[in-house]
């Protein structure tokens, strides 16, 4: 079975500087979507970026980006130029497509805080 | 705004009873999933619907049921309630192609006492 693990409990980050979460995952397919999920106070699960595990080029969106090492299974998120609204509950997920249109599996989230 | 709904967005009742929590997926989408999330705990997979068929099973309990129905909207039945099934419930629904990314809904919390 596909785990995901996110090592990280809690961080910390500076207004406007950068902070990298990490993710790490284990599974036996070759094809597979990648996900960072973030939870604000409100709880809603709002979907920050996602990678395509057959694309080498790292996925990109606005502030985020990621640093994806398909050999070593790792999927780290970083978040540039951090904002008081980045504080949240951030969840790795994984998602094989082998067999289908699969659940979600996730990591235990890293919970981030925005110092001002 | 998703697209996806759910109701109620809070639930409180008493141990042993039974309650149905419904799930509206995005227009067009044909999966829906169900998901727990307990106080401070990641996500956790319970049931997946496809066009009204059961399609995966997580880490479901026996009391626990669900439908999806012809209309594509989905129910969770949740019965002989007991303290430890207060949590986050998430609704998620998705496409069969593009990217396979999974919508969520604003989840509904259930507060067993």
């Amino acid at each position: 079975a596909q785990t995901v693990t996110q090592s990280q409990p809690e961080m910390s980050v500076q207004e406007a500087e950068t902070v990298t979460l990490s993710c790490t995952y284990d599974t036996s397919e070759s094809d597979y979507y990648l996900f960072w999920y973030k939870q604000p106070p409100s709880r809603q699960m709002i979907l920050v970026i996602r990678q395509e595990a057959y694309k080498q080029q790292n996925a990109t969106e606005n502030r985020f980006s990621v640093n994806f090492q398909k050999a070593a299974k790792s999927f780290s998120l970083k978040i540039s130029d951090s904002q008081l609204g980045d504080a949240a509950m951030y969840f790795c997920a994984y998602r094989g497509l082998s067999s289908g249109n699969t659940p979600l599996v996730f990591g235990k989230g890293t919970r981030l805080s925005v110092i001002a | 705004d998703s697209g996806v709904t759910q109701t109620p967005k809070h639930l409180i009742t008493a141990t042993g009873q039974r309650v149905t929590l419904r799930c509206s997926p995005r227009s067009g989408d044909l999966s829906v999933y169900w998901y727990q999330q307990s106080l401070d705990q990641g996500l956790q997979f319970l049931i997946q619907y496809y066009n009204g068929e059961e399609r995966a099973k997580g880490n479901i309990l026996e009391r626990f049921s669900a439908q999806q129905f012809p209309d594509l909207h989905s129910e969770l039945n949740l019965s002989s309630l007991e303290l430890g099934d207060s949590a986050l419930y998430f609704c998620a629904s998705s496409a069969m192609t593009g990217t396979y990314e999974q919508y969520f809904g604003p989840g509904t919390r259930l507060t067993v006492t």
